[in-house]
């Protein structure tokens, strides 16, 4: 494998259920990122870890509860979460954080459709 | 605050040059990407600017004037295959990429 990859790519869940995203990146970078896309907006970002350390939440909801066990994993924990959480789920890493310059990789995305 | 504007949705024919253009206003400036992202995949990286000026890389080029908050992608030669929408973003003094929302390209045989 090489880039990003994210599973699952598309998920369905109930209000009710608890379900986790998984990104993985084998570039060897130490910053990663969860961006969420919804139709004609602009990304969100979600949260920023760099070397394990959660550096940034940008008043996400407490129902997204993210994890990042090494710089080359990441997770995405879901619990309880609304209808207009349906959107499309990015990962992406960077080399570094604080360093301009270098551009974000991106994963396919997990298509989620909460019902 | 911070904000990105780009136009939603531009048409052009096959062979023909399309420019791409985004405004933007961060707190603090680090250089300004572009990404291409076809439809249900991954965004790519285009082009980065944190110079004002043209920098060339084959079909596509991108432009940049940090006086004026504003960026250019042109892109050449116009094939089938670059039908996709082209996200501009920069960064602000956090290193953190602020997002426009994208604008969808319709290219025409």
């Amino acid at each position: 494998e090489t880039g990003v990859t994210q599973t699952p790519r598309h998920l369905v869940m109930g209000m009710t259920n608890k379900k986790s995203l998984k990104c993985e990146q084998h570039l060897g970078h130490n910053a990663m990122y969860w961006y969420k896309q919804s139709a004609k907006k602009p990304l969100e970002l979600m949260f920023v870890y760099s070397l394990e350390e959660r550096v940034e939440n940008n008043s996400v909801p407490s129902r997204f509860s993210p994890e990042c066990p090494n710089s080359s994993h990441l997770f995405l924990h879901l619990h309880t979460l609304q209808p207009e959480d349906s959107a499309l789920y990015l990962c992406a890493s960077s080399l570094n954080l604080r360093d301009s310059g270098y551009e974000q990789f991106f994963g396919p995305g997990t298509r989620l459709t909460v019902l | 605050g911070q904000n990105i504007d780009q136009p939603t949705e531009m048409t052009a024919t096959e062979g023909a040059i399309v420019q791409i253009n985004c405004t933007y206003q961060t707190s603090g400036f680090n250089g300004l990407f572009w990404y291409q992202q076809h439809a249900g995949e991954a965004p790519t990286f285009l082009s980065y600017n944190v110079l004002d000026g043209l920098e060339e890389k084959g079909r596509f080029s991108s432009f940049l004037s940090r006086s004026k908050g504003y960026s250019y992608l042109l892109l050449k030669e116009l094939q089938m295959k670059d039908s996709a929408s082209y996200l501009c973003a920069s960064m602000d003094s956090n290193y953190q990429l602020i997002w426009g929302a994208g604008t969808k390209l319709i290219i025409k045989p």
